[in-house]
């Protein structure tokens, strides 16, 4: 019954190379979001989905594009993969976005990208 | 713009003894205030959170915080800490984009 999902947990691949992380949750949240944590342990967001609809698109690079196909999965594709991708990605969720009242979010296991 | 900061990178106390760590906020609204744990190769775990009300809000696992506007401030306590209290604890604010905006850290290291 995990909440919040990611595969694979660990990825390790070469430069250049194209890869996806994908990312479930089962808890009927409207809004999923994509973290990038780094080596120094930094969490910073970079994208936030709201009912299959981009809401944040903090600077990342364009070679990161998020999917969505439906509200309860939000998968991150990494094109020309490189060295200072390799991080910690967090996908996590909530059950609404914006307006006045605020509600936690569901935070993921975590898939650790190492590029080589 | 928001930020927030945590000014102690490790800290390190013994088994029961007390807790605190420090956590500065900027944010010019009300804030939103949460504080995460994370365990060694784990992902992130909410402790509790502030909205609004009460100031002394109580967490999950014996913690609690106190915020407290006037100094821009949002600590963690707890009175005993036990072993299995040892990870990264994050503290965060939250915009009204439901944008979480994450302290750098504090590892607590727990000795016996």
């Amino acid at each position: 019954d995990t909440a919040v999902s990611q595969t694979p947990k660990y990825l390790v691949t070469q430069m250049g190379n194209d890869k996806s992380i994908k990312c479930e949750q089962n808890l009927g949240h409207d809004t999923m979001y994509w973290y990038k944590q780094d080596s120094k342990k930094f969490l910073k967001i970079m994208f936030s989905y709201n009912n299959k609809e981009l809401i944040i698109n903090e600077t990342v690079p364009n070679r990161f594009s998020p999917k969505s196909p439906d509200k309860a999965h939000l998968n991150l594709h990494i094109n020309s993969l490189e060295l200072g991708d390799s991080a910690v990605y967090f996908c996590a969720s909530s059950p609404t976005s914006g307006g006045a009242f605020s509600y936690e979010q569901y935070f993921g296991p975590g898939t650790r990208l190492t590029v080589t | 713009a928001q930020s927030v900061t945590q000014p102690d990178i490790h800290i390190t106390v013994s088994e029961g003894a007390s807790l605190e760590l420090r956590c500065n906020y900027s944010y010019g609204a009300t804030p939103y205030l949460f504080w995460y744990v994370q365990s060694p190769g784990q992902g992130l775990q909410l402790l509790l959170k502030y909205f609004s009300g009460d100031t002394l809000v109580q967490g999950i696992k014996g913690f609690e915080a106190e915020f407290k506007r006037s100094q821009s401030s949002f600590n963690l306590r707890k009175p005993s800490v036990h072993w299995s209290d040892a990870a990264e604890y994050f503290c965060a604010v939250q915009t009204g984009a439901n944008n979480l905006f994450f302290g750098t850290g504090t590892r607590l290291t727990v000795i016996p």
